[in-house]
């Protein structure tokens, strides 16, 4: 079965920019979408198809997608934006919705 | 406003049967895939049942299969998860999701809306 690979964790000062990767065999070729999730909230969407943000989401908030690896970039980070992010995709091969594990992201 | 309601969780001894429901509002139900996405707490997601907006798609986790049923109400605009046989591993909070589209796999659009989650505990 397809398996989506995270970091458990990352850390990043207010201000700066944080990136979090998705890892998987060729995810370059499957649309990848990317949610947030805040303790205690049920998740939202924060980037689709790779690298595109439904309304409502800050600019701050990009993705990008290519070869194994996926990536959620978060520019200028604010303390609101400390949560849980997962990335998904389709598994043609399995016919299966995936997750990745989830990163925590701290901000300092 | 797109509104989703879960109900019907609860405490279920192992073995025993659960119906889940998602009341959905403000949008147009028909049109659109549905989800059940699951999460023990303090855990990640755990994608469980996708329906297409005609239900002649379904698709089911290999944990789930044989075991739920996905089903939608497209005239009252709801959906469901009939769980059977459950097990102490099926404890979590259960969440519906609503896609962006209408089939329900590959999707292109991602889950824009989440219900606030029905709580299911299995155990005696």
């Amino acid at each position: 079965s397809y398996e989506l690979t995270q970091p458990p964790s990352v850390s990043v000062a207010p201000g700066k920019t944080a990136r979090i990767p998705c890892g998987g065999h060729n995810i370059g070729n499957k649309p990848v979408h990317w949610y947030q999730q805040r303790p205690g909230q049920a998740p939202v969407l924060a980037i689709y198809y790779d690298k595109d943000r439904p309304s409502g989401i800050p600019e701050r908030f990009s993705g990008s997608n290519s070869g194994n690896t996926a990536t959620l970039t978060i520019s200028r980070v604010e303390a609101g934006d400390e949560a849980d992010y997962y990335c998904q995709v389709w598994d043609g091969s399995s016919d299966h919705w995936v997750f990745g594990g989830g990163t925590k992201l701290t901000v300092l | 406003e797109v509104h989703l309601v879960e109900s019907g969780g609860g405490l279920v001894q192992p073995g025993r049967s659960l119906r889940l429901s998602c009341a959905a509002s403000g949008f147009t139900f028909e049109d659109f895939a549905m989800h059940w996405v699951r999460q023990v707490p303090g855990k990640g997601l755990e994608w469980v049942s996708s329906i297409s907006w005609n239900s002649a798609g379904r698709g089911y986790a290999a944990s789930v299969e044989g075991r739920f049923i996905i089903s939608r109400d497209n005239a009252k605009n709801s959906l469901f998860l009939q769980m059977n046989s459950l097990r102490p591993e099926d404890t979590a909070l259960y969440y519906c999701a609503k896609d962006g589209g209408g089939g329900y796999d590959s999707s292109g659009y991602g889950w824009g809306s989440w219900g606030q989650g029905s709580l299911v505990t299995v155990s005696t």
